[in-house]
């Protein structure tokens, strides 16, 4: 079965710009977890999708957004790109919720110059 | 407020020895316990899981032990490799109802030959 897998992996833009990270959780998990990885605050949740709701998010601005398709797919957009977004941006899929194992993909790392 | 922390943000380990990272929680209410383990440019790996209702759950050459009275969770890592260096995070899940996954700073684990 192959595993969560994110697109792209690099990405570099510049402030003010607005980016979309897309998530493709492994066959038959439709819980799909979003979250911000950076050296100083380590990982932070950023949202939660479910059947195509979001179900819960974490304490980021409204320039964070996402959605899930019906497939499950997700993606998640940040508008108004900020220095401070660079991160690396890791995506986890798990059956019904991330109370079950949630399995990572290999995330996207972002560059905001 | 909930938060997740690690007593030691490095270790340094004999191969073949066998290490423990512990992890301090502070969410009485939470009932899931998550290992991970992060490599150098990859997303972090399940390693093992417990709920509250034991103590103690074994994998391979991996051991998790949870102390609700302290709010104490341990990873013993059995017979250290040096395919085990990496970043160690624990994480708390209020139940598989939450959908909201809390992960501590993470603890680096060096090995020496």
């Amino acid at each position: 079965k192959a595993g969560v897998t994110q697109t792209p992996r690099y990405l570099i833009k510049t402030r003010g710009q607005q980016v979309t990270l897309s998530c493709s959780p492994i066959s038959g998990h439709r819980s799909v977890s979003w979250y911000q990885q950076t050296p100083g605050q380590g990982l932070q949740f950023l949202f939660e999708y479910f059947s195509e709701t979001q179900r819960n998010k974490g304490n980021f601005p409204g320039r964070f957004s996402g959605r899930q398709f019906s497939n499950s797919r997700s993606e998640m957009n940040v508008s108004t790109l900020e220095l401070g977004d660079s991160a690396l941006y890791l995506c986890a899929s798990s059956l019904r919720a991330p109370g079950e194992t949630q399995y990572f993909g290999p995330g996207t790392r972002l560059l905001v110059l | 407020g909930e938060s997740v922390g690690l007593h030691l943000p490095t270790l340094s380990v004999q191969e073949g020895d066998n290490s423990i990272i512990n992890c301090a929680y502070s969410n009485s209410a939470s009932d899931y316990f998550i290992w991970y383990k992060q490599e150098s440019g990859k997303g972090p790996q399940f390693i093992i899981d417990i709920r509250s209702n034991m103590d103690k759950r074994q994998g391979q050459r991996v051991t998790v032990l949870l102390n609700k009275t302290v709010k104490h969770l341990s990873l013993q890592i059995a017979a250290t490799q040096p395919g085990d260096s990496a970043v160690y995070f624990c994480a708390e899940n209020m139940g598989s109802s939450a959908s909201k996954i809390i992960f501590g700073s993470g603890t680096r684990l060096s090995i020496r030959p």
